[in-house]
């Protein structure tokens, strides 16, 4: 069945700083991959998604890439905020239309 | 511009009761996800329904678990008999679409609590 890993520890880095998050997936073949962010208490809020045969994403602060040799997206901020801290959640899309989550990793960005 | 709305928002049972959580898409909508999210855990996908059907429930337990959509009116998740380890948030989502590449919107969830 279908893996998702992200960062698992949490991450905590100056504000100002650039935030690196990882996704790495096993024994699936994405067309698409998403990215949302989850604050305490309230739901997933989309952020970004990003096609198989494009390579990196870019809205504003933030930017995704996604190398489907290695398996794996980054999810960058840059110029962070203390605004910006929150858990990151990347999401694979099956073939059967459903959305499937990675555990999550916890931001804080420390003003 | 109503998003995807839940309710109820928090929801405490007591061991036995049955607890059911409703959900209405975003208008123009047709497509609903539930999910359950444990503390310091991941959404894990539960069901998938488009009106008056379930296209994937191969994420619902195979017990006390229910969930439909119908014509008219919003979908509901039905948990039966409900125990403590039933306690978590239940997400809701929807989307326009089922082609890929769709985004999906989710709502701010009903926290249940069983006692």
């Amino acid at each position: 069945s279908q893996k998702i890993e992200q960062n698992s520890e949490a991450l905590n880095i100056q504000e100002g700083k650039t935030a690196t998050l990882t996704c790495n997936y096993t024994n699936y073949s994405p067309a698409y991959l998403q990215w949302y962010r989850q604050d305490p208490g309230r739901g997933p809020v989309f952020l970004l998604l990003i096609r198989e045969n494009e390579k990196e994403k870019r809205k504003e602060r933030l930017k995704v890439t996604f190398d489907t040799t290695l398996k794996q997206s980054l999810f960058h901020i840059t110029a962070s905020q203390p605004a910006d801290s929150a858990t990151y959640l990347c999401a694979l899309e099956s073939t059967g239309n459903q959305f499937y989550f990675g555990t999550g990793t916890s931001l804080t960005v420390i003003p | 511009n109503a998003g995807v709305m839940q309710n109820p928002r928090h929801l405490v049972r007591r061991r036995g009761q049955e607890a059911r959580l409703r959900c209405s898409p975003m208008k123009g909508h047709s497509h609903v996800y539930w999910y359950r999210q444990l503390p310091e855990e991941g959404l894990k996908f539960m069901v998938y329904l488009q009106k008056e059907n379930i296209i994937d429930e191969s994420g619902m337990p195979k017990e006390r678990f229910s969930a439909e959509f119908p014509k008219e009116g919003p979908s509901i998740l039905r948990i039966q008999q409900v125990v403590r380890g039933d306690s978590a948030a239940y997400f809701c989502a929807s989307s326009a679409y089922s082609r890929s590449g769709n985004t999906i919107y989710f709502g701010e969830g009903s926290w249940l609590t069983v006692v």
